[in-house]
């Protein structure tokens, strides 16, 4: 069964500061790591794909990191506003399938 | 707006009975994925579909079945429903098979009663 986790499950950010949370996953047949974002009642929305060891990618204020080797991906927030008030999911995609973690639920505090 | 449309929004049924969902992927897109997200769980992925032919099969249960027709759009036929089947499906798509970004449409929230 594979295990994708995600830490902390929930988090609450002062607005303005910075924040950032984790994805583990396996790190045999990895295929590539997604990132999405996603509102309440709506549905979820693609932040990253990640394919190779080491890759960063950036997106305005939010930028993650990808270590396949070891089996983690980091999420940053940099500013945090409360527009970034969400559940930020990790998917780790194998041989055939995408495996979602359970989700961080970031919440900003004006 | 993703692109993706997915209907209807909501249905209604009781349990024994059949229904249909359906998906159109974002124009050009091939690819068709499946997701249950229930109360109490994550996303769980149950099938993929990519030009017409299933590609991976993830936690669907023998009661669904699923099929990619050729203008691309799917459908996902749940039957035999259980209370436990209540949950909220969505459908995504994107261009190929693998390391493509997923575009999610709205999803269509089942109740079975």
């Amino acid at each position: 069964i594979l295990n994708v986790e995600q830490s902390p499950q929930s988090l609450h950010v002062q607005e303005g500061d910075s924040t950032n949370f984790t994805c583990s996953f396996p790190s045999s047949n990895f295929y590539a790591l997604h990132w999405y974002r996603w509102e309440t009642a709506k549905s979820p929305e693609a932040l990253f794909v990640m394919t190779l060891n080491g890759d960063e990618k950036k997106k305005g204020r939010i930028s993650a990191t990808l270590n396949t080797k070891e089996g983690y991906s980091y999420l940053y927030i940099k500013g945090s506003q409360p527009e970034d008030s969400a559940t930020y999911l990790c998917a780790f995609q194998g041989a055939q399938k995408l495996v979602f973690g359970q989700g961080t639920r970031l919440t900003i505090n004006p | 707006d993703s692109g993706v449309t997915q209907t209807p929004k909501h249905l209604i049924t009781a349990t024994g009975q059949r229904v249909t969902l359906r998906c159109s992927p974002r124009s050009g897109d091939l690819s068709v994925y499946w997701y249950q997200q229930s109360l109490d769980q994550g996303l769980q992925f149950l099938i993929q579909y990519y030009n017409g032919e299933e590609r991976a099969k993830g936690n669907i249960l023998e009661r669904f079945s699923a099929q990619q027709f050729p203008d691309l759009h799917s459908e996902l036929n749940l039957s035999s429903l259980e209370l436990g089947d209540s949950a909220l499906y969505f459908c995504a798509s994107s261009p190929g098979t693998n390391k493509n970004i997923q575009y999610f449409g709205a999803g269509t929230r089942l109740s079975v009663l």
